[in-house]
């Protein structure tokens, strides 16, 4: 089956940068979305990679390269509010452009 | 714009009972598709709805089921609840099915005793 493995949970200090990695099992996929979510709330779409590179957008950064099977979330000066969890997803080639999940990285952000 | 909305947000519900969880989106997506959230386990697919009268499985189906009458409206129902279908359930939508960027609705957390 399809699998996107993340980390589980990161700790990173107040006006860090801290990377979260996504490795996928699988033989392609479209792209690679990642989502933020606080606890007791509701994903919201952060980034969208359609082809390998870098997207920017503000403090966060994502990255894809499909040869590698591999693509990260950059967080840049982190700040308190940045704790939350965040999870990469991909629309696999032969899963009918379904968005599949990882399992999520816990960000903890300490002053 | 409300977005889209869940209701309940909690529910307590006996093993064997039938329960229906409303999701109401109002930015005319074509798309929605209903999730669980399970900790450690991210989120899983149950069900979506290319456009309004068409539905389909996802990666865990099994015990739900949903209809997608118009543009606006995706319940799912557990005809006979159990206990591993406790869980919070997540409802999205996006503009199309697909690559789009998803929606998410606030959540249903429902625990089945």
């Amino acid at each position: 089956g399809q699998s996107l493995e993340q980390p589980s949970e990161v700790t990173a200090v107040e006006g860090a940068i801290v990377q979260i990695n996504c490795t996928y099992q699988t033989s392609g996929f479209y792209g690679l979305s990642w989502y933020q979510q606080h606890d007791g709330g509701a994903p919201t779409f952060l980034s969208y990679n359609a082809l390998d590179g870098l997207e920017e957008t503000g403090r966060f950064s994502s990255f894809l390269s499909r040869s590698d099977s591999y693509g990260y979330l950059l967080l840049q000066e982190l700040q308190m509010k940045d704790s939350a969890s965040y999870f990469c997803a991909g629309e696999p080639y032969n899963a009918g452009n379904m968005l599949t999940f990882g399992g999520g990285t816990r960000l903890m952000v300490k002053p | 714009i409300a977005g889209i909305t869940q209701a309940p947000t909690s529910q307590i519900l006996a093993a064997g009972r039938r329960m229906t969880l409303r999701c109401t989106q109002d930015m005319r997506h074509n798309a929605m598709y209903w999730y669980r959230q399970d900790l450690g386990l991210g989120l899983r697919l149950i069900h979506y709805s290319n456009t309004a009268g068409t539905t389909g499985k996802g990666e865990v189906p099994d015990g739900y089921s949903v209809s997608r009458a118009n543009t606006d409206d995706f319940p799912l129902t557990l005809a006979s609840a159990v206990p591993s279908q406790t869980s919070v359930y997540f409802c999205a939508s996006s503009v199309d099915f697909g690559t789009d960027t998803q929606y998410f609705g606030p959540g249903t957390r429902l625990t089945v005793l």
